[in-house]
């Protein structure tokens, strides 16, 4: 089985803080990418990468940037985070030709005070 | 761009009772399909897909049929059970290389015993 694992299920932070999200999958796939969910507007993609230490911007990056040192994690970083950064953060992974479909991970939902 | 437009909800069902979700895209090309589904609490789920016009895809139940000529995508179950109550999003995957997902809006299915 496919495993897409976050470093956490619910996280708090506070206006300004920095704030690491992870992502770890097992599947050797090349595709890897963050996406926020909101009521009413869907998912939308903040950032991808389709190699090691390659990264493209989605349809949202602003306030966002993304590490990936190894094939296997993808970290999302908001680096001062704030109130309308409050939402459930998506992971997902997929084979480099995306054909099969993306693989997700549970989410993290972030709440920003 | 790329688009994906689903049917507004919510959709509030009995046990037993057809169900069709409405899907239309707009992409170039030949683009792939799927179907996600989001239980409650957790991540997406691939529920279904299909590659080329006329393929129909089917899991647990439910299928999409591939139209090329409507540009559509609607997903059936002929009798939906108090188990399906989840999100369910329509995605595409553009034809380019390292192509990303494309999702509709989703919309949430509850279905009453």
């Amino acid at each position: 089985d496919v495993k897409v694992t976050q470093s956490s299920r619910y996280l708090v932070k506070r206006t300004g803080e920095k704030v690491f999200l992870e992502c770890v999958q097992d599947m050797d796939h090349e595709n890897m990418f963050w996406y926020r969910q909101d009521p009413g507007l869907g998912l939308r993609l903040i950032y991808f990468s389709y190699d090691v230490k390659m990264k493209e911007k989605g349809d949202i990056p602003e306030g966002y940037s993304v590490s990936r040192e190894k094939k296997e994690r993808f970290s999302l970083i908001l680096e001062s985070a704030s109130t309308n950064q409050t939402s459930m953060y998506l992971c997902a992974s997929s084979l480099i030709s995306g054909h099969r479909g993306q693989y997700f991970g549970p989410g993290t939902r972030l709440t920003v005070t | 761009g790329d688009s994906v437009t689903q049917m507004e909800g919510p959709v509030t069902l009995s046990e037993e009772a057809f169900l069709t979700i409405n899907c239309t895209y707009t992409a170039t090309g030949y683009p792939s399909l799927f179907w996600y589904v989001q239980y409650p609490g957790e991540g997406l789920q691939l529920l279904l897909k299909a590659t080329k016009a006329d393929d129909k895809g089917s899991n647990k139940g439910f299928e999409a049929t591939y139209r090329k000529e409507t540009t559509s995508f609607h997903l059936e179950k002929g009798s939906v059970q108090v188990s399906d109550s989840a999100v369910y999003f329509c995605a595409l995957r553009g034809s380019g290389a390292n192509s990303k997902l494309t999702f509709g809006k989703g919309i949430t299915l509850s279905v009453r015993p």
